[in-house]
């Protein structure tokens, strides 16, 4: 199986601008949780979608907003930039439903490195 | 609320030499725990996973975590460290009924020569 693939890998923006970051799940998976990874914060929870609808959120600005297709598919976007969001963006996908069957695990892509200049 | 402190952010150990990455929870229920490791330049690999079901859980690469309920500790361990484990350690504990992970600061191992 094709694990996650996250596009694209390295992105460079300038502040004020809005970015999408595209991620697709391992075939079979309904769940797509994005993460931010910084220096100073770690790694921080976004939110996850399930189904098209979104399940959880985190403690991010509105800025932050993403959104699932039909097919599982998940885009993340930033709007209105700034440096703070600088990052390597996580996704990872899991089968979905609860969490309490040993086989639901999350599995994370590669990430995309946003740079905002 | 649920959460995991890693102790120590770097950690160094000649090859050969047990690693030994400490990890402990707070949760008010039975937490789901998981080990994650991440390359340079690459995301998160899972190592292992505690559900539950034994206490002793072995992962990929030779790791091995033990649940101490007593401690709530979950440490990861590996007998004899090799070169190519250099790299950065994550613990994390699943909110109950969600895919929501709340990891730990990290801990970034070096191996020596």
């Amino acid at each position: 199986k094709a694990g996650v693939t996250q596009t694209p890998r390295y992105l460079i923006k300038t502040r004020g601008q809005q970015v999408t970051l595209s991620c697709s799940p391992i075939s079979g998976h309904r769940s797509v949780s994005w993460y931010q990874q910084t220096p100073g914060q770690g790694l921080q929870f976004l939110f996850e979608y399930f189904s098209e609808t979104q399940r959880n959120k985190g403690n991010f600005p509105g800025r932050f907003s993403g959104r699932q297709f039909s097919n599982s598919r998940s885009e993340m976007n930033v709007s209105t930039l700034e440096l703070g969001d600088s990052a390597l963006y996580l996704c990872a996908s899991s089968s979905g439903g609860v969490i309490e069957t040993s086989t639901d695990t999350q599995y994370f892509g590669p990430g995309t490195r946003l740079t905002v200049l | 609320a649920q959460s995991v402190t890693q102790l120590g952010s770097h950690v160094s150990v000649s090859e050969g030499a047990l690693v030994l990455l400490r990890c402990n929870y707070s949760s008010s229920v039975p937490p789901y725990l998981f080990w994650y490791v991440q390359y340079p330049n690459q995301g998160l690999q899972l190592l292992l996973k505690y559900t539950s079901a034994a206490t002793l859980v072995k992962g990929i690469n030779g790791f091995e975590a033990e649940f101490k309920k007593s401690e709530t500790s979950f440490h990861l361990t590996k007998p004899s460290a090799h070169m190519s484990d250099a790299a950065e350690y994550f613990c994390a504990v699943s909110v109950l009924n969600t895919d929501k992970l709340i990891f730990g600061t990290g801990t970034r191992l070096q191996v020596f020569p």
